[in-house]
């Protein structure tokens, strides 16, 4: 079983819908969490952090299910510069190197 | 944020040559980096563990003669690909932690683009 795993879709979808992306991760001891997000040749950069609280920014709500080893993003109202590969990444411990997903692409069209 | 960067950006090389790529953390102090490679369409996959001052841990199929890591300061690691192969072109990212900052924060690297012909 993958350490990190995600659909690598791609969800082709219309400016204004919402959309959700799933990852479940293997290491239930893992700390922390995060999305990332990825444009086409470039560097991953951080999007946004996920607890089990749940995390808000605008329109991308992020939710963390330990029991179920299940991370979420929801994007909402999307725009056409939401198009970009979504990682879904997982720290075992602090101060270690980062464990990525491949991706799940997203197409924004107008 | 802290900065870190890589250089070259991109690089073109010919089979059998050597490739030194820069990882420099601009405004902040890494004891550790780390060393990525992200094949088209794959996950970033760790290569290795980079420590200032002392030997890097490399991943599992990693080999540490044909990967050099070097982290002689406390801003800059280097990771030579020697003897490049075409099987070596990749896109290579490496990250910083700041030890002033949170521990599970890392700072990207904006990648260097290896192409060996």
């Amino acid at each position: 079983r993958k350490e990190v795993e995600q659909d690598p879709g791609p969800f082709n979808v219309p400016e204004g819908a919402t959309v959700a992306f799933n990852c479940t991760y293997s290491n239930s001891a893992s700390q922390s969490f995060f999305w990332y997000r990825q444009d086409c040749r470039k560097e991953p950069k951080l999007l946004m952090s996920v607890y089990s609280s749940g995390n808000e920014d605008g329109r991308f709500t992020a939710q963390l299910n330990r029991a179920s080893q299940y991370i979420s993003l929801l994007i909402r109202d999307s725009k056409l510069s939401d198009s970009a590969t979504y990682l879904c990444v997982v720290n075992p411990q602090a101060g270690t190197a980062l464990i990525f997903g491949k991706g799940t692409t997203l197409s924004v069209s107008s | 944020g802290a900065v870190v960067s890589q250089h070259p950006s991109w690089v073109i090389c010919k089979s059998g040559t050597s490739v030194k790529i820069e990882c420099r953390s601009l405004d902040f102090q890494a004891t550790t980096m780390f060393w990525y490679r992200q094949f088209p369409k794959q996950s970033l996959m760790l290569m290795a563990t980079s420590n200032e001052g002392s030997k890097a841990t490399y991943e599992q199929g990693v080999e540490k003669d044909k990967f050099l890591i070097n982290h002689a300061s406390l801003t800059l690691s280097t990771l030579t690909v020697t003897s490049a192969h075409p099987e070596d072109s990749s896109f290579y990212i490496c990250s910083a932690l700041d030890p002033s900052g949170r521990a599970d924060t890392q700072y990207f690297g904006p990648g260097t683009r290896l192409t060996v012909l």
